[in-house]
């Protein structure tokens, strides 16, 4: 397995503009989240799911976001309607064990808002 | 949720070890402490996590005392390639067994020749 994947790595578009992003996680991973990372500071928890239920949902994660994660596989985020505050590093990353704070991160998405 | 205080950055040489100290004075019974490691674009990856005492592993060291109010990452003989921001956390336990880490800003550590 070769660890979290994430696609596309940078996204481009223009204010206004509706947006995806995919995420692999590690194959035997029941457990995935969504982080956004902003210049300078830490990253910032969205959504979590347990296999295909979303269980938590940060205050951050406004209408126009919204996360899925169908057969409890690969996960996707999608933000409509985009705006320039959107401008950020999305994350995604997986765990395993229960009660276990060692979470795998991808590489992220760069998505930038014109 | 408690929070966490750490330096903003730190200045090293290439084989010295180097501590780097958390705060945490409204950590609760349950929680773990996390450490984290990012290098410029990319994904945190998990260092060392600790309840009590002292934690060690291939990479690092986690001190913490007795009133957990603190911790203190330690990274022995560090080399150019340890140069990232490190994170302390300390986690929440979410619904079904996952956990909302919450970073702070990190401390940055720069190692030079």
């Amino acid at each position: 397995d070769t660890g979290v994947s994430q696609d596309p790595r940078h996204k481009i578009t223009k204010r206004g503009q509706n947006v995806t992003f995919r995420c692999d996680p590690i194959s035997e991973h029941n457990r995935l989240y969504w982080y956004r990372q902003t210049l300078g500071q830490g990253p910032e928890f969205l959504t979590y799911f347990q296999n295909e239920a979303q269980l938590e949902k940060s205050r951050l994660l406004s209408d126009r976001f919204s996360a899925e994660r169908p057969k409890g596989s690969f996960s996707t985020l999608e933000i409509q309607r985009t705006e320039q505050g959107d401008s950020a590093m999305y994350l995604c990353a997986s765990s395993l064990e229960a009660g276990s704070y060692e979470q795998y991160f991808g590489p992220g998405t760069r998505l930038t808002v014109t | 949720l408690a929070k966490t205080t750490q330096p903003i950055s730190m200045d090293s040489y290439e084989g010295q070890e180097v501590n780097i100290t958390c705060s945490h004075n409204n950590i609760a019974t349950n929680d773990y402490i996390t450490w984290y490691q990012q290098f410029p674009s990319q994904g945190p990856r998990f260092i060392i996590q600790g309840y009590k005492t002292k934690v060690t592993n291939e990479v690092a060291s986690l001190f913490i005392p007795a009133d957990r109010k603190s911790s203190t990452l330690s990274l022995p003989r560090v080399s150019l390639s340890d140069t990232a921001v490190y994170y302390c956390l300390v986690g929440l336990i979410l619904t079904g067994g996952g956990n909302k880490l919450t970073f702070g800003t990190g401390t940055q550590l720069k190692v030079e020749l």
